[in-house]
């Protein structure tokens, strides 16, 4: 089962921040948070991911709360492109089920004129 | 680099056929992995492969379903024979050992229909 919690479906303007938040209450130590996203007809795409501080990259920024039991993803000028599922997954860096990716059912987020 | 190659992009096939999947993952990736994704079920992994080896098939469905890897560039995942609960979107996805971020590159998927 998926150990995250995310909102089915958001809307977003275009050209604004999209915010997209995740809850993973029952996240362990050494468990790292991943976001992809999946394209229409595409398959599941990387964006980023972080253990305890702040992420950013050419794609999103990934803020994790203290308690690390919850976090947000943010598009920070969102285009028509950037519509897609979202899934926020937790995994072990190492060790046994590092390799695995367990999806969710995500958050559809839907880029708006 | 291509990327990840999936083949055929759609197929349709009767009932009680076999169907074969082809994959071709990226050049010097250590680990392959087959998805099934339906609307009822999300994105669910099938098995995983270390170089080479199975490690967990633990999602394979069930004996129908089965999945080799001769070889660092190629695998397939086959199912004999096909029923209709079958159809879904089927990924391969390829990753590092040693990568930085563990990422799993997918391909396109293929489309599988079965009447």
């Amino acid at each position: 089962d998926a150990k995250t919690t995310q909102p089915p479906s958001m809307d977003c303007a275009e050209g604004r921040a999209a915010n997209l938040p995740c809850n993973h209450s029952t996240i362990s130590g050494n468990e790292y948070v991943y976001w992809y996203r999946q394209i229409h007809s595409q398959g599941p795409q990387y964006i980023i991911h972080g253990l305890k501080n702040n992420e950013t990259n050419e794609m999103a920024s990934l803020i994790i709360t203290e308690d690390r039991k919850s976090s947000t993803l943010i598009l920070p000028h969102a285009t028509l492109r950037d519509t897609a599922v979202y899934y926020c997954i937790v995994r072990p860096y190492s060790g046994a089920g590092s390799y695995q990716l367990t999806f969710g059912k995500g958050t559809k987020l839907s880029v708006i004129p | 680099d291509a990327g990840v190659i999936q083949s055929p992009r759609h197929e349709v096939t009767e009932m009680g056929q076999e169907v074969t999947l082809r994959c071709k993952p990226i050049s010097g990736h250590d680990y392959l992995f087959w998805y099934r994704q339906t609307m009822m079920r999300g994105l669910e992994l099938l098995i995983y492969f270390n170089n080479n080896v199975p490690i967990d098939d633990s999602g394979m469905p069930e004996d129908r379903f089965s999945a080799k890897m001769p070889n660092a560039s190629f695998s397939t995942l086959k199912i004999q024979p096909s029923e209709p609960r079958d159809s879904a979107v089927y990924f391969c996805a390829s990753s590092l050992l040693a990568g930085l971020y563990n990422e799993q590159f997918f391909g396109p998927g293929t489309r599988l229909t079965v009447l």
